[in-house]
C-alpha cells in the first residue's frame, strides 16, 4: 500500500498565478479530505468528498479555491488567483466509512 | 462535533509512561474520541481511537473515563521519535476530524 499520495512536495510561485495541488488516495477509501496548516490557524479542513461528491466545502477561504474529484483516484485542489497568504502546507487525506484518516505528507506552498 | 481541551505541552524522560490527558465534557453519545500525532512537517498519523472501552494496539492505550468526559492517551515506553504534537479529536459518523491545537510532547534523555 503506496499510502496517500500528494504532488508536488514543493511549489512557488508568483502571486497571481493559478497553484494546482495533486492527491491520490488510497485505492478503497471513499472519503477524501483536503487539509490547510500555518502556524497561526493550526490544521484547518477545508473540504471533504465522498465517493467522489463534495459533501462539505464550508471551511475553503474563498472563491479563488477550488476542489474537484474526478474519479476515485484522484483530486485536485486548486488556488486561481494566489496570494502570499495562502502559503501553507497542504494536507490530502483519504478513509474508508467510519475508520481512521491515512495523511499523505503534504504540499508546501510558498507565494511569493 | 465535541470540542476537547488539552494541554499545550508537556516533557517526558525517554523510557518511562508518557500520559497524555483530553477533556471533552461535551462529548455525545455516538462521538467516538480518536488520536492522532504529528511529528515535525510530517503529516498527521493515527494512534488510537474508541467509543467507551478502554483500547490498546502496539502503539499507545487510551483510557476513557466512565462518564466519557475525559480520557488519557499512554504511551507506555516512550522514545525521543514519540516526540511530536499529540492531537485529541472528538467525532461522530461524519468522519471528518477538526484540529485544535493539541499537546507537544518533548521527550527528554
Amino acid at each position: 500500500d503506496a499510502g496517500v499520495i500528494q504532488s508536488p512536495r514543493h511549489e512557488v510561485t508568483e502571486m497571481g498565478q493559478e497553484v494546482t495541488l495533486r492527491c491520490k488516495p488510497i485505492s478503497g477509501h471513499d472519503y477524501l479530505f483536503w487539509y490547510r496548516q500555518t502556524m497561526m490557524r493550526g490544521l484547518e479542513l477545508l473540504i471533504y468528498f465522498n465517493n467522489n461528491v463534495p459533501i462539505d466545502d464550508s471551511g475553503m477561504p474563498e472563491d479563488r479555491f477550488s476542489a474537484k474529484m474526478p474519479n476515485a483516484s484522484f483530486s485536485t485542489l486548486k488556488i486561481q488567483p494566489s496570494e502570499p497568504r495562502d502559503s501553507a502546507v497542504y494536507f490530502c487525506a483519504s478513509s474508508r466509512h467510519n475508520s481512521p484518516l491515512h495523511f499523505g505528507n503534504g504540499t508546501r506552498l510558498t507565494v511569493t | 462535533d465535541a470540542k476537547t481541551t488539552q494541554p499545550t505541552s508537556m516533557d517526558c524522560a525517554e523510557g518511562r509512561a508518557a500520559n497524555l490527558p483530553c477533556n471533552h465534557s461535551t462529548i455525545s453519545g455516538n462521538e467516538y474520541v480518536y488520536w492522532y500525532r504529528q511529528i515535525h512537517s510530517q503529516g498527521p498519523q493515527y494512534i488510537i481511537h474508541g467509543l467507551k472501552n478502554n483500547e490498546t494496539n502496539e502503539m499507545a492505550s487510551l483510557i476513557i473515563t466512565e462518564d466519557r468526559k475525559s480520557s488519557t492517551l499512554i504511551l507506555p515506553h516512550a522514545t525521543l521519535r514519540d516526540t511530536a504534537v499529540y492531537y485529541c479529536i472528538v467525532t461522530g459518523n461524519t468522519g471528518k476530524l477538526i484540529f485544535g491545537q493539541g499537546t507537544t510532547l518533548q521527550v527528554k534523555p
